[in-house]
């Protein structure tokens, strides 16, 4: 069964650091989203992009983070400089198109410390 | 603003008993309703989703949920709850008025189930 890759699993760096976060959806999904799940709630829409561009970035912190969707296919998530609040485990899904089911990778976990 | 509210963060419940997962939403047009599964240590992974049609939807693992547009509700139930269905749940909505399927998650309840 085609799945959602996501790495690095795990990552740990010191605040003012660049750190970057990659995702490979399921071929064939057009749609593609960035999700922010700090401990104990719900994750928070960071980005969605349809193919390759952006359709909702609202939540999105334009001054230390930045996505990007190239040739709609994988997708990149950076964050400059990382804070201390930056710290949780960021998600991504893709899904076939709109109002559908949404299928998630298994995340990296970002220790800023 | 759509918003989803789930009343309880922790739920405890004996194996083979039944339980309920409550989730409340708020949004002023007609909605798409999903409740998803998060494993310990596994990504999200869907339970069931309402998108129209019949109110009482039926999803994996035996889980069911009913939606009601007066209430606006859409409940998670499992007459016999199992070990394994230990886990965080979550309540999404996205509503119809945006061309695109932005959805919100609600904060989650954590159902431990004890044998």
């Amino acid at each position: 069964e085609a799945e959602v890759a996501q790495s690095p699993r795990y990552k740990i760096t010191e605040k003012s650091q660049a750190v970057a976060f990659w995702c490979d959806p399921i071929s064939g999904h057009a749609t593609l989203y960035w999700y922010r799940q700090i401990l104990g709630q719900g994750p928070e829409l960071l980005v969605q992009f349809q193919d390759e561009s952006v359709v909702d970035d609202s939540q999105l912190p334009k001054d230390r983070f930045s996505a990007e969707r190239l040739k709609g296919v994988d997708s990149t998530l950076k964050i400059q400089p990382a804070e201390l609040g930056d710290s949780a485990m960021y998600l991504c899904a893709s899904s076939p198109g709109t109002v559908d089911t949404q299928y998630f990778g298994p995340g990296t976990r970002l220790t800023v410390l | 603003a759509q918003s989803v509210t789930q009343l309880d963060s922790q739920v405890p419940v004996f194996e083979e008993a039944p339980v309920e997962l409550r989730c409340n939403y708020s949004s002023s047009v007609s909605v798409y309703l999903f409740w998803y599964v998060q494993y310990p240590n596994q990504g999200l992974q869907l339970l069931l989703k309402y998108l129209s049609g019949s109110t009482l939807v039926k999803g994996i693992n035996g889980f069911e949920a009913e939606f009601n547009k007066s209430q606006t509700s859409f409940h998670l139930r499992k007459p016999s709850v199992h070990i394994s269905d230990t886990a965080e749940y979550f309540c999404a909505v996205s509503d119809r008025e945006t061309s695109y399927d932005k959805v919100i998650f609600g904060p989650g309840t954590s159902l431990s189930v004890i044998p």
